[in-house]
Protein backbone atom coordinates (compact mmCIF):
# COMPACT_ATOMS: atom_id res chain seq x y z
CA UNK A 1 0.00 0.00 0.00
CA UNK A 2 0.77 3.59 -0.68
CA UNK A 3 2.29 6.24 2.18
CA UNK A 4 2.90 10.01 2.20
CA UNK A 5 5.22 11.09 4.90
CA UNK A 6 5.26 14.47 5.91
CA UNK A 7 7.76 14.79 8.64
CA UNK A 8 7.24 18.27 10.13
CA UNK A 9 4.34 19.27 10.96
CA UNK A 10 4.82 23.01 11.78
CA UNK A 11 7.35 25.17 9.62
CA UNK A 12 7.99 28.79 10.68
CA UNK A 13 10.46 31.06 8.78
CA UNK A 14 11.03 34.54 8.12
CA UNK A 15 9.62 36.28 5.29
CA UNK A 16 12.51 36.40 2.64
CA UNK A 17 14.29 32.77 3.82
CA UNK A 18 14.13 29.60 2.05
CA UNK A 19 11.66 26.91 2.19
CA UNK A 20 12.17 23.42 2.20
CA UNK A 21 8.64 21.22 2.81
CA UNK A 22 9.84 17.51 3.40
CA UNK A 23 7.35 14.37 1.74
CA UNK A 24 8.79 11.11 1.18
CA UNK A 25 6.60 7.84 -0.04
CA UNK A 26 6.50 4.59 -0.35
CA UNK A 27 4.99 3.57 -3.57
CA UNK A 28 5.79 0.15 -5.57
CA UNK A 29 4.98 1.44 -8.57
CA UNK A 30 5.83 4.74 -10.38
CA UNK A 31 4.61 7.70 -8.64
CA UNK A 32 2.52 10.73 -9.33
CA UNK A 33 2.84 12.87 -7.09
CA UNK A 34 1.39 16.08 -6.52
CA UNK A 35 1.63 19.15 -3.14
CA UNK A 36 -1.84 20.94 -2.24
CA UNK A 37 -2.21 23.82 -0.56
CA UNK A 38 -4.69 25.07 1.66
CA UNK A 39 -4.95 28.75 2.58
CA UNK A 40 -6.98 30.00 6.15
CA UNK A 41 -10.64 29.23 5.49
CA UNK A 42 -10.57 28.47 1.68
CA UNK A 43 -10.42 24.81 -0.25
CA UNK A 44 -7.84 22.55 -0.41
CA UNK A 45 -6.28 23.46 -4.11
CA UNK A 46 -3.59 22.06 -6.36
CA UNK A 47 -0.62 23.96 -6.13
CA UNK A 48 1.91 21.33 -8.43
CA UNK A 49 2.11 18.51 -9.92
CA UNK A 50 5.76 16.65 -10.46
CA UNK A 51 4.47 15.45 -14.04
CA UNK A 52 4.40 19.07 -15.01
CA UNK A 53 7.68 20.17 -13.70
CA UNK A 54 6.32 23.56 -13.32
CA UNK A 55 7.25 26.29 -10.87
CA UNK A 56 3.85 27.71 -9.09
CA UNK A 57 3.93 30.66 -6.83
CA UNK A 58 7.77 30.34 -6.74
CA UNK A 59 7.41 27.00 -5.29
CA UNK A 60 9.30 24.14 -7.05
CA UNK A 61 9.16 20.57 -6.46
CA UNK A 62 11.52 17.64 -7.64
CA UNK A 63 10.97 13.86 -7.71
CA UNK A 64 13.62 12.11 -6.52
CA UNK A 65 13.27 8.22 -6.96
CA UNK A 66 16.29 7.44 -5.64
CA UNK A 67 15.22 9.19 -1.95
CA UNK A 68 11.64 8.48 -2.26
CA UNK A 69 11.60 12.43 -1.88
CA UNK A 70 9.21 15.08 -3.39
CA UNK A 71 10.08 18.37 -1.24
CA UNK A 72 8.78 21.39 -1.52
CA UNK A 73 10.88 24.42 -2.19
CA UNK A 74 10.77 28.20 -2.51
CA UNK A 75 14.05 30.61 -2.19
CA UNK A 76 12.61 33.62 -0.66
CA UNK A 77 9.15 33.07 1.62
CA UNK A 78 6.14 35.35 1.46
CA UNK A 79 4.24 36.63 4.35
CA UNK A 80 1.01 34.99 1.83
CA UNK A 81 2.80 31.95 1.44
CA UNK A 82 1.45 30.78 5.00
CA UNK A 83 -1.00 28.24 5.11
CA UNK A 84 -1.50 24.15 4.97
CA UNK A 85 0.64 22.22 2.69
CA UNK A 86 0.13 18.37 1.74
CA UNK A 87 1.71 16.14 -0.26
CA UNK A 88 -0.30 13.99 -2.24
CA UNK A 89 -0.01 10.42 -3.97
CA UNK A 90 -1.78 9.40 -6.71
CA UNK A 91 -1.97 5.76 -7.52
CA UNK A 92 -4.36 3.14 -7.17
CA UNK A 93 -7.13 4.83 -8.58
CA UNK A 94 -7.40 7.29 -5.59
CA UNK A 95 -4.95 10.43 -3.66
CA UNK A 96 -3.09 9.72 -0.47
CA UNK A 97 -2.61 12.74 1.75
CA UNK A 98 0.71 13.42 3.72
CA UNK A 99 -0.41 14.67 7.41
CA UNK A 100 0.69 18.17 6.33
CA UNK A 101 3.06 20.89 7.34
CA UNK A 102 1.71 24.48 8.71
CA UNK A 103 4.10 26.93 7.27
CA UNK A 104 4.45 29.88 9.10
CA UNK A 105 5.97 32.84 7.37
CA UNK A 106 6.42 35.62 9.74
CA UNK A 107 7.74 39.11 9.27
CA UNK B 1 -10.34 25.56 -13.28
CA UNK B 2 -13.43 23.10 -12.13
CA UNK B 3 -15.67 24.23 -9.41
CA UNK B 4 -17.37 21.79 -6.60
CA UNK B 5 -19.96 22.92 -4.39
CA UNK B 6 -20.44 21.53 -1.19
CA UNK B 7 -24.19 22.34 0.91
CA UNK B 8 -24.56 23.10 3.43
CA UNK B 9 -20.80 24.57 4.51
CA UNK B 10 -21.89 24.13 8.67
CA UNK B 11 -24.91 21.40 9.99
CA UNK B 12 -25.47 21.09 13.33
CA UNK B 13 -27.61 18.68 14.49
CA UNK B 14 -29.42 16.27 17.44
CA UNK B 15 -27.73 12.99 18.28
CA UNK B 16 -29.54 10.11 16.48
CA UNK B 17 -30.61 12.75 13.70
CA UNK B 18 -29.41 12.19 10.04
CA UNK B 19 -27.92 14.83 7.87
CA UNK B 20 -27.13 14.91 4.26
CA UNK B 21 -24.55 16.39 2.29
CA UNK B 22 -24.15 17.68 -1.43
CA UNK B 23 -21.35 17.71 -3.76
CA UNK B 24 -22.04 19.04 -6.76
CA UNK B 25 -19.73 19.34 -9.59
CA UNK B 26 -20.66 22.79 -11.03
CA UNK B 27 -19.14 23.32 -14.94
CA UNK B 28 -18.06 19.79 -15.53
CA UNK B 29 -19.39 16.25 -15.21
CA UNK B 30 -17.57 13.84 -12.65
CA UNK B 31 -17.95 10.05 -13.08
CA UNK B 32 -15.60 9.88 -9.93
CA UNK B 33 -16.51 11.73 -6.64
CA UNK B 34 -14.75 10.99 -3.61
CA UNK B 35 -15.35 12.04 0.45
CA UNK B 36 -12.84 12.72 2.75
CA UNK B 37 -13.14 13.08 6.54
CA UNK B 38 -10.89 16.04 8.30
CA UNK B 39 -10.44 16.00 11.70
CA UNK B 40 -9.08 19.31 13.15
CA UNK B 41 -5.46 20.07 12.66
CA UNK B 42 -5.11 16.78 10.88
CA UNK B 43 -5.16 15.43 7.17
CA UNK B 44 -7.70 14.31 5.23
CA UNK B 45 -8.57 10.59 5.29
CA UNK B 46 -10.71 8.75 2.15
CA UNK B 47 -13.58 7.67 3.06
CA UNK B 48 -15.12 6.52 0.27
CA UNK B 49 -14.98 6.79 -3.81
CA UNK B 50 -18.43 7.42 -5.78
CA UNK B 51 -18.72 6.61 -9.17
CA UNK B 52 -22.21 7.51 -11.52
CA UNK B 53 -24.80 4.85 -11.47
CA UNK B 54 -22.87 2.31 -8.93
CA UNK B 55 -22.51 1.30 -5.28
CA UNK B 56 -19.59 3.09 -3.65
CA UNK B 57 -16.25 1.98 -2.60
CA UNK B 58 -15.71 2.53 1.18
CA UNK B 59 -12.34 2.45 2.30
CA UNK B 60 -11.39 -0.03 5.32
CA UNK B 61 -12.61 0.85 8.55
CA UNK B 62 -15.59 3.40 7.08
CA UNK B 63 -19.58 1.96 7.65
CA UNK B 64 -21.07 2.51 4.33
CA UNK B 65 -24.18 1.16 6.52
CA UNK B 66 -23.43 4.80 8.51
CA UNK B 67 -22.28 6.83 5.44
CA UNK B 68 -25.06 6.06 2.84
CA UNK B 69 -23.10 7.77 -0.40
CA UNK B 70 -25.58 7.93 -3.50
CA UNK B 71 -24.19 9.19 -6.83
CA UNK B 72 -27.30 9.21 -9.15
CA UNK B 73 -26.00 11.51 -11.49
CA UNK B 74 -23.16 12.78 -13.00
CA UNK B 75 -23.00 16.20 -11.28
CA UNK B 76 -24.39 15.29 -7.61
CA UNK B 77 -22.82 13.12 -5.21
CA UNK B 78 -24.37 13.00 -1.18
CA UNK B 79 -23.25 11.47 1.62
CA UNK B 80 -25.56 10.92 4.43
CA UNK B 81 -24.85 10.64 7.85
CA UNK B 82 -27.22 7.96 9.13
CA UNK B 83 -28.27 8.10 13.09
CA UNK B 84 -25.33 10.81 13.68
CA UNK B 85 -23.50 10.70 17.37
CA UNK B 86 -20.89 13.19 18.41
CA UNK B 87 -17.73 11.47 17.80
CA UNK B 88 -19.02 11.85 14.04
CA UNK B 89 -18.51 15.52 14.27
CA UNK B 90 -15.83 16.49 12.25
CA UNK B 91 -15.32 18.25 8.47
CA UNK B 92 -16.41 16.46 5.29
CA UNK B 93 -14.59 17.26 2.16
CA UNK B 94 -15.28 15.85 -1.17
CA UNK B 95 -13.91 16.11 -4.98
CA UNK B 96 -14.54 15.55 -8.06
CA UNK B 97 -12.47 14.19 -10.70
CA UNK B 98 -11.45 16.09 -13.94
CA UNK B 99 -12.73 13.63 -17.02
CA UNK B 100 -10.08 14.76 -19.07
CA UNK B 101 -7.10 14.27 -16.90
CA UNK B 102 -7.69 11.08 -15.03
CA UNK B 103 -5.40 12.20 -11.98
CA UNK B 104 -6.84 15.62 -11.34
CA UNK B 105 -9.12 16.47 -8.34
CA UNK B 106 -10.99 19.39 -7.34
CA UNK B 107 -12.14 20.02 -4.29
CA UNK B 108 -14.69 21.29 -2.10
CA UNK B 109 -15.13 23.89 0.53
CA UNK B 110 -16.12 21.29 2.81
CA UNK B 111 -19.10 20.79 5.55
CA UNK B 112 -18.01 20.99 9.03
CA UNK B 113 -20.78 18.90 11.35
CA UNK B 114 -21.13 19.43 14.38
CA UNK B 115 -23.49 16.80 16.71
CA UNK B 116 -24.90 17.43 20.04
Amino acid sequence: AQRVTQPEKLLSVFKGAPVELKCNYSYSGSPELFWYVQYSRQRLQLLLRHISRESIKGFTADLNKGETSFHLKKPFAQEEDSAMYYCALYAGNMLTFGGGTRLMVKP
Amino acid sequence: GAVVSQHPSWVICKSGTSVKIECRSLDFQATTMFWYRQFPKQSLMLMATSNEGSKATYEQGVEKDKFLINHASLTLSTLTVTSAHPEDSSFYICSARDPGIFYEQYFGPGTRLTVT
